[in-house]
């Protein structure tokens, strides 16, 4: 079947602007995950979505970053007035359940934002 | 605050041969999994192996298992006959409360031919 995908691939904007990330994650999953990668770095946790709600919106790094998900299903990510250390690749990944600790999560090849 | 060290920012191997990539964590949690995934250059990440801390026995997965020293907080990956295909960027991840997945810097693994 399909798996975790993301829109767009890349995203060049100007600093100041607003941006929008789309994830679609695997039909069925209820777990949705956003992650920020810097260059070569580790991924940092942004926030998890189990179906609609965001139980843990702790790795939001200001309250530029915003992020809904609707229907159990599609998830955006939003940045506001975007800065040149927002440019990461975003990932997205979902997994069957949240509350279980051992699922995999399937990930997205990503959104590579450049902020110029 | 729960955090994933991978001391091995870069590892290369000739093929065919073994390499153990390490990864310690902390956690003050005593029920947990922990994970490696890779991440190809093309960049989606897959899951590699995953270990329940309540278990003992070490995970394996065809090449790859994990030595997993539970007292040491220790979680290290072997892969033994490497392959061109198994060049990527490892990450080392643990779960504990649910939801939310604490990942590693990740250790750049070249296979040479």
């Amino acid at each position: 079947g399909a798996g975790v995908s993301q829109s767009p691939s890349n995203k060049v904007t100007e600093k100041g602007k607003d941006v929008e990330l789309r994830c679609d994650p695997i039909s069925g999953h209820t777990a949705l995950y956003w992650y920020r990668q810097s260059l070569g770095q580790g991924l940092e946790f942004l926030i998890y979505f189990q179906g609609n709600s965001a139980p843990d919106k702790s790795g939001l790094p200001s309250d530029r970053f915003s992020a809904e998900r609707t229907g159990g299903s599609v998830s955006t990510l939003t940045i506001q007035r975007t800065q040149q250390e927002d440019s990461a690749v975003y990932l997205c990944a979902s997994s069957l359940n949240g509350a279980s600790r051992g699922n995999e999560q399937f990930f997205g090849p990503g959104t590579r934002l450049t902020v110029l | 605050a729960q955090t994933v060290t991978q001391s091995q920012p870069e590892m290369s191997v000739q093929e065919a041969e073994t390499v153990t990539l390490s990864c310690t964590y902390d956690t003050s949690e005593s029920n947990y999994y922990l994970f490696w995934y890779k991440q190809p250059p093309s960049r989606q990440m897959i899951l590699v192996i995953r270990q329940e801390a309540y278990k003992q026995q070490n995970a394996t997965e065809n090449r790859f298992s994990v030595n997993f020293q539970k007292a040491a907080k220790s979680f290290s990956l072997k892969i033994s006959d490497s392959q061109l295909g198994d060049t990527a960027m490892y990450f080392c991840a643990f779960n504990t409360n649910a939801g939310k997945s604490t990942f590693g810097d990740g250790t750049t693994l070249t296979v040479k031919p």
